[in-house]
């Protein structure tokens, strides 16, 4: 149980394109669902949480207007990268979490952004 | 502020048993988990510690000290597939996961 699916996988795009990449939860019902980012041989930086049906919060130095994120349902999440550029190419990371303890994440397996 | 220690890196023998400590700092406190992270792959949950103490699962354990700031992962009867990443990251409040930088482990034939 607690699978999370991530598409696509990879994805290469021009500079100045928009990407949109999508975040399931196949078995479970999600009612927070988080992104993040990770540059080769760093660590995960917590891009922003969202709640089923509300805004997402964004952490301090993520631009909410160039990484747009949708959390329609129980069970999807999208993160469009907007006007994507070279310095956006990384490996972007989607979480899952029920709601109440013990507040552990199901992570999906990763999408890798290449901008060229 | 929020921050969390751990090693760059280490090495350790097949079969043998290795410690990978973290410090952290984090305000909310609220929980600590261990992930396993194989390159190009997303992290894997190994293990959660809320209160002080010892959880042990098969070859895992991990020891939490709130009081200290404190925690290692132990990895017992090493094998090879157990090189990866490991994470060490802190809950705080209810939705602000923090990460370490990972401890990168090379297990030697």
């Amino acid at each position: 149980g607690a699978v999370v699916s991530q598409h696509p996988s990879r994805v290469i795009c021009k500079s100045g394109t928009s990407v949109k990449i999508e975040c399931r939860s196949l078995d479970f019902q999600a009612t927070t669902m988080f992104w993040y980012r990770q540059f080769p041989k760093q660590s995960l930086m917590l891009m922003a949480t969202s709640n089923e049906g509300s805004k997402a919060t964004y952490e301090q130095g993520v631009e909410k207007d160039k990484f747009l994120i949708n959390h329609a349902s129980l069970t999807l999440s999208t993160l469009t990268v907007t006007s994507a550029h070279p310095e956006d190419s990384s490996f972007y990371i989607c979480s899952a979490r029920t709601s109440g303890g013990p507040y552990e994440q199901y992570f999906g397996p990763g999408t890798r952004l290449t901008v060229t | 502020g929020q921050n969390i220690d751990q090693p760059t890196e280490m090495t350790a023998t097949e079969g043998a048993i290795v410690q990978i400590n973290c410090t952290y700092q984090t305000s909310g406190f609220n929980g600590l988990f261990w992930y396993q992270q194989h390159a190009g792959e997303a992290p894997t949950f190994l293990s959660y510690n809320v209160l002080d103490g010892l959880e042990e699962k098969g070859r895992f354990s991990s020891f939490l000290s709130r009081s200290k700031g404190y925690s290692y992962l132990l990895l017992k009867e090493l094998q090879m597939k157990d090189s990866a990443s490991y994470l060490c990251a802190t809950l705080s409040g209810t939705y602000k996961y923090i990460f370490g930088t990972g401890t990168r482990l090379k297990v030697l034939a």
